[in-house]
């Protein structure tokens, strides 16, 4: 068990609406990342964090905003959320083992975008 | 541009015999790979991991074969259990990826494990 939590962990809004989902750790990780979960396309990273204020785009960001003003929280913001966005959201954090690139996923958040 | 590529989208076995499940990456600068297993409602959690300078990793039942040269991994689960129904998810990092630890996840397979 990582320590991640994910609120809320389901979530039906209207289109153009804005949406914020928040990640919350408890371990101190200083990387923590935003996937979103589709059909046929796996996991795509939306945009990760490398410490306090510190974020990078992933493969998927447009549309998307992040922000992490403490360690232990990384938000992920739909400023205007649009039927294409409607999918599973899973935030993880990076381990600090020796196998450095294993992530921990938390349980998920279903957003429904009508 | 998919780099990491599972074509089969579904397995189905028998329990107590053998499941493999395929993962090709297209990037030669990929040295990290990964194994998840992901059940309906819950995080992926992760299974297994192999570096570039093995070509086996294994973890009681599960093992993870990885061919450089065919761009190719595997994973082998034997024997297959009910509880192992799920879906996998292969994915690798490396290179550009490197920064910030990125992952690039296939996918996924889901494997059916039938009594």
């Amino acid at each position: 068990d990582a320590g991640i939590t994910q609120s809320p962990r389901h979530k039906v809004t209207e289109t153009g609406t804005p949406v914020t989902l928040r990640c919350h750790q408890t371990e101190n990780h200083r990387y923590m990342y935003w996937y979103r979960q589709d059909p046929g396309h796996g996991l795509r990273l939306i945009h990760y964090s490398y410490g306090v204020k510190d974020t990078d785009k992933g493969e998927v960001s447009d549309g998307y905003s992040v922000s992490r003003s403490k360690t232990e929280d990384f938000l992920l913001t739909l400023e205007s959320a649009t039927s294409s966005q409607t999918s599973v959201y899973f935030c993880a954090i990076r381990s600090g083992g020796w196998s450095y690139n294993e992530q921990f996923f938390g349980p998920g958040t279903r957003l429904t975008v009508l | 541009d998919q780099q990491v590529k599972q074509n089969s989208p579904s397995l189905s076995v028998q329990e107590g015999r053998i499941s493999i499940l395929n993962c090709d990456y297209t990037n030669s600068m990929f040295d990290y790979f990964l194994w998840y297993k992901k059940y309906p409602a819950e995080g992926p959690t992760f299974l297994i991991s192999i570096s570039s300078i093995k070509d086996k990793n294994e973890d009681g039942r599960f093992t993870v074969f990885l061919n450089k040269s065919a761009k190719h991994l595997s994973l082998h689960i034997v024997p297959s259990q009910p509880g192992d129904s799920a879906v996998y998810f292969c994915a690798a990092s490396g290179g550009d990826y490197n920064q910030g630890g990125k992952l690039i996840f296939g996918q996924g397979t889901e494997l059916s494990v039938k009594p």
